[in-house]
């Protein structure tokens, strides 16, 4: 019964490649976010979704877009890979009602080659 | 930019000891929260105190927020080698939609 779960756990892919990273919660949250943590453990949000609709969109490439089709997914496309996507994103949900605590999936490590 | 400062960046201690890390940032906020991280493992939320709150407790951990100072400390008190992690302050700002600004984080381990 994992309340934020993200799939795939690893994706390997070559530059320039198309990629989506799936992303589901159970909790019953309203609000959604996307993060992008680097090689020095920098987390940075990326996009945030409340009841499927786009909230905050931190200054990301146009290559990025998240889909969310309903309020227990988020998706986040990425076309035209590159070297420097390369990082571990982050799925996390939040109760919008309850300021504050955010629960976050386990990850997926992309590694554009 | 409101994203935080965390000091130190390792920390390695003694198993039954006190760590204490710091959090700066720099504007205004409605809360700060820590997570921990577990190596290869997503966040997980330990604590949240409002800006109105100077102290909190739970458990063997406390935090305390001078907002003054726009600083909070994170003290891990009769530490286990199961806290060995990495730390992550995080902040909610005054306006506007909810989303956390992190530091960078600070590297906690727990010699046996």
């Amino acid at each position: 019964d994992t309340a934020v779960s993200q799939t795939p756990k690893y994706l390997v892919t070559q530059m320039g490649n198309d990629k989506s990273i799936k992303c589901e919660q159970n909790l019953g949250h309203d609000t959604m976010y996307w993060y992008k943590q680097d090689s020095k453990k920098f987390l940075k949000i990326m996009f945030s979704y409340n009841n499927k609709e786009l909230i905050i969109n931190e200054t990301v490439p146009n290559r990025f877009s998240p889909k969310s089709p309903d309020k227990a997914h988020l998706n986040l496309h990425i076309n035209s890979l590159e070297l420097g996507d390369s990082a571990v994103y982050f799925c996390a949900s939040q109760d919008s009602g309850r300021a504050g605590e955010q629960f976050f999936g386990p990850g997926t490590r992309l590694t554009v080659l | 930019s409101q994203q935080g400062e965390e000091d130190p960046q390792a920390l390695s201690i003694q198993e039954g000891e006190n760590a204490t890390m710091n959090c700066s940032y720099k504007t205004s906020i409605n809360n700060l929260q820590w997570y921990r991280q577990n190596s290869g493992r997503g966040l997980v939320h330990l604590i949240l105190i409002r800006s109105n709150e100077r102290e909190k407790h739970s458990g063997r951990l406390r935090v305390t927020l001078d907002t003054s100072k726009k600083s909070s400390s994170l003290l891990i008190t009769a530490s286990r080698a199961a806290d060995t992690a990495s730390y992550f302050c995080a902040m909610v700002g005054e306006q506007g939609a909810q989303k956390l600004v992190f530091g960078q984080g600070t590297r906690l381990t727990i010699n046996p």
